[in-house]
């Protein structure tokens, strides 16, 4: 079946660690996103590619990092640099043309640090 | 620059009555216009979407909205609520030259019998 596939689906981490979510896609799709979600502050644009080896900062990049080595894996780090990372964080893919803006999202990966 | 404001955290509705979502938006070109549901512990799946033409949309399982460009509105409702609607719902809004959607905060459902 196509569709976005985030590993771990839970991710506990110590304070001063960092740590990688994997998304993996394989609808074909350009562009892919990865956005954070906090209760009662939507989803936040953290970075996105729309080609491999070029990747744009979004609204919330300071302590994260990401790669496009390949059209199908955006995977992101959490890095220690990151005041507050417990969060939900969520991967999306979408095609470019006129269909852009429709995306398609993973389950997300949930990251608690203790 | 744009930016999504909708308006209400919580809506309480009973089954079978009119479920009301309210979207305002801001963007300095024509904007695409999108509403996403969130089901607990899931990804975000599209209802609808307006780029161009028809303002009313109808989108999945009954949900329409509609595009109204004086108000910088695009609500969304469904005439009768069932219990599957409960969830969270997200107003998103993306210019037409753009390459990223901004999302609203979004409003959780809860469906009372």
């Amino acid at each position: 079946d196509g569709g976005i596939t985030q590993s771990p689906k839970y991710l506990f981490r110590k304070e001063g660690q960092n740590v990688t979510l994997s998304c993996e896609q394989n609808l074909n799709h350009d562009a892919m996103y990865w956005y954070r979600q906090d209760p009662g502050q939507g989803l936040r644009l953290i970075y996105y590619s729309q080609i491999v080896n070029d990747f744009q900062k979004g609204d919330i990049a300071e302590g994260y990092s990401v790669s496009r080595e390949k059209k199908e894996s955006f995977p992101l780090t959490v890095t220690s640099a990151q005041k507050n990372p417990t969060a939900f964080y969520l991967c999306a893919s979408s095609p470019f043309g006129p269909a852009a803006g429709e995306l398609f999202f993973g389950e997300g990966s949930r990251l608690t640090v203790l | 620059a744009q930016s999504v404001t909708q308006l209400g955290s919580h809506v309480s509705v009973s089954e079978g009555a009119l479920v009301l979502l309210r979207c305002n938006y801001s963007s300095s070109v024509p904007p695409y216009l999108f509403w996403y549901v969130q089901y607990p512990n899931q990804g975000l799946q599209l209802l609808l979407k307006y780029t161009t033409g028809a303002t009313l949309v109808k989108g999945i399982n009954g949900f329409e909205a509609e595009f109204k460009k004086s108000e910088t509105s695009f609500h969304l409702t469904k005439p009768s609520a069932h219990m599957s609607d409960a969830a969270e719902y997200f107003c998103a809004v993306m210019g037409a030259a753009g390459n990223k959607l901004t999302f609203g905060g979004g409003t959780r459902v809860l469906v009372k019998p």
